[in-house]
């Protein structure tokens, strides 16, 4: 069973450009969340997606979107960058069920580094 | 808002010993899971172990049990017999189930080191 894809590994950009980032779930796999990693705040919530619809989001810009297709991957997209959202984005999948007794874990893609310049 | 707590940013622990790593939460809830999921220089971020809070008795995969304490809101992590492989930033994770989503909060992690 392949596991969770992000591409691509590493990105370069300039400030005020845009980027988009992709992540293909485990098969079967319904819900992707997105985490931006930085040393300074560490592990922060960007937003869940499950059979296309956003079902949560945390406390970021609006710059920040993203977007689930009819297939399960995600795209996050950050436009107008800034030198501070250079950071490890995250990607995990999971079946996304709300069950004390099923195995609902999550599973981490190896993660995208966005480096802003 | 749920809060996870990790007071120990780096612990040191000698090849084949134990090393025990703290977590205390927050939360008004009383269904979630927390896990705890190690993150090694790769940056692929690997699941540990699990715990469901109904669930009394402590979780064990192998080398690593946790110590759950609910009504403390505590969730320790020990690693017994420490290998090198072992080596890694561990964090720990709140996932409340009554939200119709699939959101973890993450405490802002453990460096581990392995001391050969």
């Amino acid at each position: 069973k392949a596991g969770v894809t992000q591409t691509p590994r590493y990105l370069i950009k300039t400030r005020g450009q845009q980027v988009t980032l992709s992540c293909s779930p485990i098969s079967g796999h319904r819900s992707v969340s997105w985490y931006q990693q930085t040393p300074g705040q560490g592990l922060q919530f960007l937003f869940e997606y499950f059979s296309e619809t956003q079902r949560n989001k945390g406390n970021f810009p609006g710059r920040f979107s993203g977007r689930q297709f009819s297939n399960s991957r995600s795209e996050m997209n950050v436009s107008t960058l800034e030198l501070g959202d250079s950071a490890l984005y995250l990607c995990a999948s999971s079946n996304g069920e709300r069950s004390l007794y099923m195995n609902t874990e999550a599973f981490f893609g190896q993660g995208t580094r966005l480096t802003v310049v | 808002a749920q809060t996870v707590t990790q007071s120990q940013p780096e612990m040191s622990v000698q090849e084949a010993e134990t090393v025990t790593l703290s977590c205390t939460y927050d939360t008004s809830e009383s269904d979630y899971y927390l896990f705890w999921y190690k993150q090694p220089p790769s940056r692929q971020m690997i699941l540990v172990i699990r715990q469901e809070a109904y669930k009394q008795q402590n979780a064990t995969e192998n080398r690593f049990s946790v110590n759950f304490q609910k009504a403390a809101k505590s969730f320790s992590l020990k690693i017994s017999d420490s290998q090198l492989g072992d080596a890694a930033m561990y964090f720990c994770a709140y996932r409340n189930l009554l939200t119709n989503d699939y959101k973890l909060s993450f405490g802002a992690g453990t460096t581990v080191t392995v001391r050969a």
